[in-house]
């Protein structure tokens, strides 16, 4: 198993660009997540999905959309990316949601200049 | 929404001393998790717990979770390098099955 990965490792971008940010995982897990980590700030939820076609927002969804057509992949896109918007970016996933480990990719380091 | 306050931010040790970092919630709590982010890594889960008073261990480290369910700890007894990185915890929020995760404790162990 791969578990969960995440492409590209890093990026740079353009204020007003846009981009996705691929996230797949191999495990059939249904639930996945998108989350930010800023410097001391921790993980902050963007968007989660609890299966194919299903997905809703986290504490910070501005800036960013989601999609599900599989149970594997879960893009973010970012669309007229922001300065605000430099941060690392996790996505996760796991079985069952609530009280169930989250397997976590190794992340996109992502700078918008 | 709930949060779950963590502290100390930073803690600095000597290797060998021992960590203590605390997870605080003004709620109950149905469960809570941690999980441990080495440097330049992504974050791994260690472990969760979801009793009243309930205590784990994992070698040199101990998990706790209060008996009124609003706190939890991580204790790691005499430290070593290999402990450095940030541990957070993560507990269900605002009345959502999702956790929140809290700001996270930086372990940093000197030689």
């Amino acid at each position: 198993n791969a578990g969960v990965t995440q492409t590209p490792k890093f990026r740079i971008l353009k204020i007003g660009q846009s981009m996705t940010l691929q996230c797949a995982q191999d495990m059939n897990h249904n639930y996945m997540y998108w989350y930010r980590q800023d410097p001391g700030m921790g993980l902050k939820l963007i968007y989660y999905s609890v299966g194919a076609g299903i997905t809703d927002k986290g504490e910070v969804p501005n800036g960013y959309n989601v999609s599900r057509s599989t149970t594997e992949d879960f893009p973010l896109r970012l669309e007229l990316a922001a300065p605000s918007q430099t941060s690392v970016y996790f996505c996760a996933s796991s079985y069952y949601g609530g009280p169930d480990t989250q397997y976590f990719g190794p992340g996109t380091r992502l700078t918008v200049l | 929404g709930q949060q779950v306050m963590q502290i100390p931010q930073y803690q600095h040790v000597q290797e060998g001393e021992d960590f203590t970092t605390y997870c605080n919630s003004s709620t109950t709590l149905s469960n809570i998790q941690w999980y441990k982010q080495r440097p330049g890594g992504h974050p791994v889960f260690l472990i969760q717990l979801v009793k009243s008073g309930e205590v784990k261990k994992q070698k040199r480290l101990t998990f706790q979770f209060g008996e009124a369910k609003k706190n939890s700890s991580l204790h790691i007894t005499a430290t070593q390098t290999t402990d450095v990185g940030t541990y957070f915890c993560a507990a269900p929020s605002g009345g959502s099955y999702i956790p929140t995760f809290g700001r996270g404790t930086s372990l940093i162990v000197h030689p």
